[in-house]
């Protein structure tokens, strides 16, 4: 009974490294998303999809990339991470068919860029 | 665009006793879904109660009741003989319900709740 899962749950990375978080549910849910969550801010969309081959920008898109090309998998890139960076990241996933349903979250990604 | 408020920052109560945590919104549709999520320092999104802007009556789940006034765009958590394992962030959610949308969630800055015991 996974529900979302990420990877990895923490890291630390330099300035200027790259790195990918991986987001898999096992719900066959067409629509998944990608939050960031920073102290008095909640949770603030970077991008999401609505179906495999499909990504569209959130509110604060800038310096990530996404990629769904498996339905059940949603990645986050870092090209160059910059301290602003620093956030614990948040995957969810919901129903196409249940609109009234809420969104699944995982237990989300600690990131500390140095 | 949608915007979620959350007005308390961070409250407190006694155990056993209420606590109502504030929002409110703004948008211009008419359909929509309205929720409050738990957050403990597990750092889990908890869904806790859910309403659906074309019913009038005021969802509840056990202890946790809303107060949803949909003119005044406002819909406020209640909790009810307040439990320790109850202190945690909490969000309010707002999501549109048009149909083919990205049904994706607008969230409050969160209020911060402790309980005393």
């Amino acid at each position: 009974n996974a529900g979302v899962t990420q990877t990895p749950k923490f890291r630390v990375l330099k300035t200027g490294q790259s790195m990918t978080l991986l987001c898999a549910q096992d719900m066959n849910h067409e629509y998944m998303y990608w939050y960031r969550q920073d102290p008095g801010m909640g949770l603030r969309l970077i991008h999401y999809s609505v179906g495999e081959g499909t990504t569209a920008k959130g509110e604060v898109p800038d310096g990530y990339n996404v990629s769904r090309l498996k339905k059940q998998n949603f990645l986050l890139g870092l090209e160059s991470a910059a301290p602003s960076q620093t956030s614990v990241y948040f995957c969810a996933s919901s129903s196409y068919e249940a609109s009234n349903q809420p969104q699944h979250f995982g237990d989300g990604t600690r990131l500390s860029i140095l | 665009a949608q915007t979620v408020t959350q007005s308390q920052p961070e409250m407190s109560v006694q155990e056993a006793e209420t606590v109502t945590l504030s929002c409110t919104y703004d948008t211009s549709e008419s359909d929509y879904y309205l929720f409050w999520y738990k957050q403990p320092p597990s750092r889990q999104m908890i869904l806790v109660i859910r309403q659906e802007a074309y019913k009038q009556q005021n969802a509840t789940e056990n202890r946790f009741s809303v107060n949803f006034q949909k003119a005044a765009k406002s819909f406020s958590l209640k909790i009810s003989d307040s439990q320790l394992g109850d202190a945690a962030m909490y969000f309010c959610a707002y999501r549109s319900a048009r149909w083919g949308g990205s049904e994706k969630l607008v969230f409050g800055k969160g209020t911060k709740l402790t309980v005393n015991p």
